[in-house]
């Protein structure tokens, strides 16, 4: 069966630090990979998307950036974290399909920057 | 770009009455409709889905419904219970596979 880790599960960095999260997937090939933000606790924002190795879709100018160096590996990063940065960052994967597919959550990573 | 409208935004019922969630999507070549509950802490988990084929998919209490002309589709939630508070997102499929999402409604059930 599939599966999703991502880690750390939570995280306070100071501003003007690095950053990396990383999300990884077993159980499937090719998979698209996605990085999600959640502010305030509610809606999901699309930051990036990765329909194979070393192709990176920014859906938002942002602070961060994105690699995905291995199939299941995705990596979320920033050289300097801005106090807008904070939020629940949420990994997923789904299937490749035009029209969409479920996508599949990781359990989340709370990043406070102070 | 697409775009997904979610309403409301906090619904309040009591124990046992039924709760409806309502969306909006206005990309055309989407074809598939997921729901997703989000409990706090937790990452968002996929509780019922449709697609374009279809007009309503029923799964015991959870009911979602689709009116594609239209673009809309709704989730029904009956004989509610505390355990169904949560946050609920709906989603709309678009090019590439991925999902947008709607801005989310805060479902609370009264005893």
């Amino acid at each position: 069966s599939q599966t999703i880790h991502q880690w750390p599960a939570t995280l306070v960095q100071p501003v003007g630090s690095p950053l990396s999260l990383e999300c990884t997937v077993e159980g499937t090939s090719n998979p698209n990979l996605y990085w999600y933000r959640q502010a305030a606790g509610r809606g999901l924002q699309l930051l990036f998307y990765s329909v194979g190795i070393g192709q990176i879709s920014s859906e938002v100018p942002q602070n961060l950036s994105a690699s995905r160096p291995q199939d299941r590996q995705f990596i979320l990063s920033s050289k300097k974290l801005l106090l807008s940065d904070s939020g629940f960052y949420l990994c997923a994967w789904s299937v490749v399909a035009v029209g969409g597919a479920e996508a599949f959550f990781g359990q989340g990573t709370r990043l406070t920057v102070v | 770009g697409e775009n997904v409208e979610q309403h409301p935004s906090t619904l309040s019922v009591q124990e046992g009455d039924s709760a409806v969630i309502k969306c909006t999507y206005s990309d055309s070549a989407s074809n598939y409709f997921p729901w997703y509950k989000q409990e706090l802490g937790k990452g968002p988990q996929l509780i019922i889905d449709i697609r374009s084929n279809v007009g309503e998919k029923k799964d015991q209490r959870i009911a979602v419904t689709l009116n594609k002309t239209a673009k809309h589709f709704s989730l029904h939630i009956t004989e509610t219970q505390p355990e169904d508070s949560a946050v609920y997102f709906c989603a709309s499929g678009g090019s590439w596979g991925k999902l947008q999402f709607g801005a989310g409604t805060q479902v609370v059930v009264t005893p």
